[in-house]
């Protein structure tokens, strides 16, 4: 069971637009993280963030925390064909000081054309 | 960020065959490692967890006779598919972190396609 859910699944823009992706979940994180998977290749540590209501930037990438620690957001500005991929976000839970597996969330794939 | 690396980055084998799969930290000491499978377009699926020494942990539904994992020192585990079939076929990936890490990421390798005939 997928306790974490993306939305939207898939997205194609054009390059210079805006987007935002959604990680929501019923459950309270200690952290979560951001991913970006190319096609054939390994996930992509972008960030983590801990801390309820928490921002981070990542040059045109924002993420943001939900103040409960169950959603977290993602906003590219002027999105680039580079920036083509697969987004998973995953969140994790921290047990006496002792870090669980992560759960992953379904997935959102972005196409940025020109 | 931390290097994992992963060895074959492709392999096809005969259906029967046994497969192993590498996965290495480079610079930093992995007290846990995780391997995943994926199938396309499709997000990732933890099947087992391993710490350095111990047995692995397995998801439910992986079958752990299938799926051999030694984590047999800080830097390596791996991963050995036996008797491999075609529904084997598969996007493994493996993910490595170290105790001491303040937010315990996890560092991915850029796994291994597997297909099996």
């Amino acid at each position: 069971t997928q306790l974490l859910e993306q939305s939207p699944q898939f997205l194609s823009i054009q390059e210079g637009e805006n987007l935002t992706v959604y990680c929501n979940s019923s459950s309270v994180f200690s952290s979560l993280q951001w991913y970006r998977q190319e096609p054939g290749e390994g996930p992509v540590l972008l960030v983590t963030v801990v801390t309820g209501g928490e921002v981070k930037k990542l040059k045109r990438l924002t993420f943001q925390f939900g103040d409960a620690r169950k959603d977290s957001s993602l906003h590219i500005t002027a999105a680039q064909p580079g920036d083509t991929g697969l987004y998973l976000c995953a969140g994790q839970h921290l047990w006496g000081g002792t870090a669980s597996k992560l759960t992953f969330g379904t997935g959102t794939r972005l196409q940025v054309t020109l | 960020g931390a290097v994992v690396s992963q060895h074959p980055s492709w392999v096809i084998c005969k259906s029967g065959t046994s497969v192993k799969i590498e996965c290495r930290s480079l610079d930093f000491q992995a007290t846990t490692m995780f391997w995943y499978r994926q199938f396309p377009k499709q997000s990732l699926m933890l099947m087992a967890t391993s710490n350095e020494g111990s047995k692995a942990t397995y998801e439910q539904g992986v079958e752990k006779d299938k799926f051999l994992i030694n984590h047999a020192s800080l830097t390596l585990s791996t991963l050995t598919v036996t008797s491999a079939h075609p529904e084997d076929s598969s996007f493994y990936i493996c993910s490595a972190r170290e105790a001491s890490w303040l937010y315990n990421e996890q560092f991915f390798g850029p796994g291994t396609r597997l297909t099996v005939l």
